[in-house]
């Protein structure tokens, strides 16, 4: 257990519909990192928070959106989806808002849209 | 631009062979972290290592060992005596800390490793 948590393992949804995935850092850590998986793309980042606050923005859609909550969780929300947004979706914490001690790695969310 | 290079897409071995992984990496900054990452077939990210840029010596950690040539851009990745339990996806990813992009890891495709018995 790398000690970030994201839930739902999986997720089965249909096109169009949407969708909330949602993370747990490791405890102590403030950074949330989003990353989306897939066949054609690999790992992409999509967007950071750090305390509460967004930090850094990476190839997020429009009908894609996020935020860290004073709990210090995460949830990243898809909306209108596409066949396309199938992946596998991984967040990350760490405890310094660039990284510099490492970044650990929840097992993730598969999506699939059908 | 940052950009994490793996020219192998797929390497098979048999087992006990040594093998090495590629990786090639651009960046305009000084300072940044070199990582590499495995995916196993249940699909977690698993952390193997972090370099920084600062510190070009090679590291070896058990039947791993890690060559990083700033002169190259390289941050070569060996196994040695290679072992079933190694077949995975091997990422290799860049850290910047560069202007609103603080942080986030740029990855490689990624080499699928085979090692048959």
């Amino acid at each position: 257990d790398s000690g970030v948590t994201q839930t739902p393992k999986h997720l089965i949804t249909a096109t169009g519909q949407r969708v909330t995935l949602r993370c747990s850092p490791r405890s102590g850590d403030l950074s949330v990192y989003w990353y989306q998986q897939s066949l054609d793309q690999g790992l992409q980042f999509l967007i950071q928070y750090y305390n509460g606050e967004e930090r850094a923005k990476g190839n997020i859609l429009e009908r894609f959106s996020a935020q860290q909550f004073p709990d210090l969780h995460s949830e990243l929300n898809l909306s209108s989806l596409e066949l396309g947004d199938s992946a596998l979706y991984f967040c990350a914490s760490s405890s310094h808002p660039g990284g510099d001690y490492g970044y650990t790695f929840g097992s993730g969310t598969r999506l699939t849209v059908v | 631009a940052q950009k994490v290079t793996q020219a192998q897409t797929e390497i098979s071995v048999v087992e006990k062979e040594d093998v090495t992984l590629d990786c090639v990496y651009e960046t305009r900054d000084t300072t940044y972290y070199l990582f590499w990452y495995k995916q196993p077939p249940s699909g977690e990210l698993v952390f193997l290592i972090r370099r920084n840029s600062f510190d070009e010596q090679n590291e070896i950690s058990g039947r791993y060992s890690w060559n990083f040539q700033k002169s190259t851009s390289s941050f070569n990745f060996t196994i040695t005596a290679s072992q079933v339990v190694d077949s995975a996806v091997y990422f290799c990813a860049l850290s910047e800390n560069y202007g609103g992009s603080q942080g986030n890891l740029i990855f490689g495709k990624g080499t699928k490793l085979s090692v048959k018995p």
